[in-house]
């Protein structure tokens, strides 16, 4: 398996803009989850869905932030707009929803939004 | 709720030294506790996991861990460092209770110097 494949692997977009951050989970995996790694705040939760239903979006930091996951295979997270602030390490993760199973990570998507 | 502290921001050792990375967590459920490392401009990698049976785990890349309930911690651990061995280091905790989602410590940047 390729692993977890994020794309782009860097975006550089205006304030204002819309900017639409994509994730192919493992396949078999039934568990994806939506990181933001900052000098800041480090790694956070942002949301995770278990079969495709979300499950916990409190990570979510304004309203501004959306995620859908359509099918088992296809994730996106989407910035409308965006705002410098929102400039960060996006990590898309999936792992199979078992006892003790771990998540298994993305390259990352670098965002810059100037 | 789940936390995970990790004492340590950064930490230098001599190439051939032992290693001890610290990593405390709070919860009250059965958690599964997990390393992970990250290279620059890299995801994470597992490097090992806990969640039942013997409480000292091996790893890849010669890293253990034990695990101590009274404590709450959950320590790793290399005999010999290798200077590849330099990166950042994340300690997470993670359960069934909370759907699988892992809560990550703030990491260890470890340094290695020759």
């Amino acid at each position: 398996d390729a692993g977890v494949i994020q794309s782009p692997r860097h975006e550089v977009t205006e304030m204002g803009q819309e900017v639409t951050l994509r994730c192919k989970p493992i396949s078999g995996h039934n568990s994806l989850f939506w990181y933001r790694q900052t000098m800041m705040r480090g790694l956070e939760l942002l949301i995770y869905f278990n079969n495709n239903v979300p499950i916990d979006d409190s990570g979510m930091p304004e309203d501004r932030f959306s995620a859908k996951m359509p099918n088992a295979s296809f994730s996106t997270l989407k910035i409308q707009p965006s705002e410098p602030r929102d400039s960060a390490v996006y990590f898309c993760a999936s792992s199979f929803r078992g006892m003790g199973t771990e998540a298994f990570f993305g390259q990352g998507t670098r965002l810059t939004v100037v | 709720a789940q936390s995970v502290t990790q004492p340590d921001i950064h930490i230098t050792v001599s190439e051939g030294a032992s290693l001890e990375l610290r990593c405390n967590y709070s919860y009250g459920a059965t958690p599964y506790l997990f390393w992970y490392v990250q290279s620059p401009g890299q995801g994470l990698q597992l490097l090992l996991k806990y969640f039942s049976g013997d409480t000292l785990v091996q790893g890849i890349k010669g890293f253990e861990a034990e695990f101590k309930r009274s404590q709450s911690s959950f320590n790793l651990r290399k005999p010999s460092v290798h200077w590849s061995d330099a990166a950042e280091y994340f300690c997470a905790v993670g359960s069934m209770e909370y759907g699988n989602k892992l809560v990550f410590g703030a990491g260890t940047i470890l340094r290695v110097k020759s």
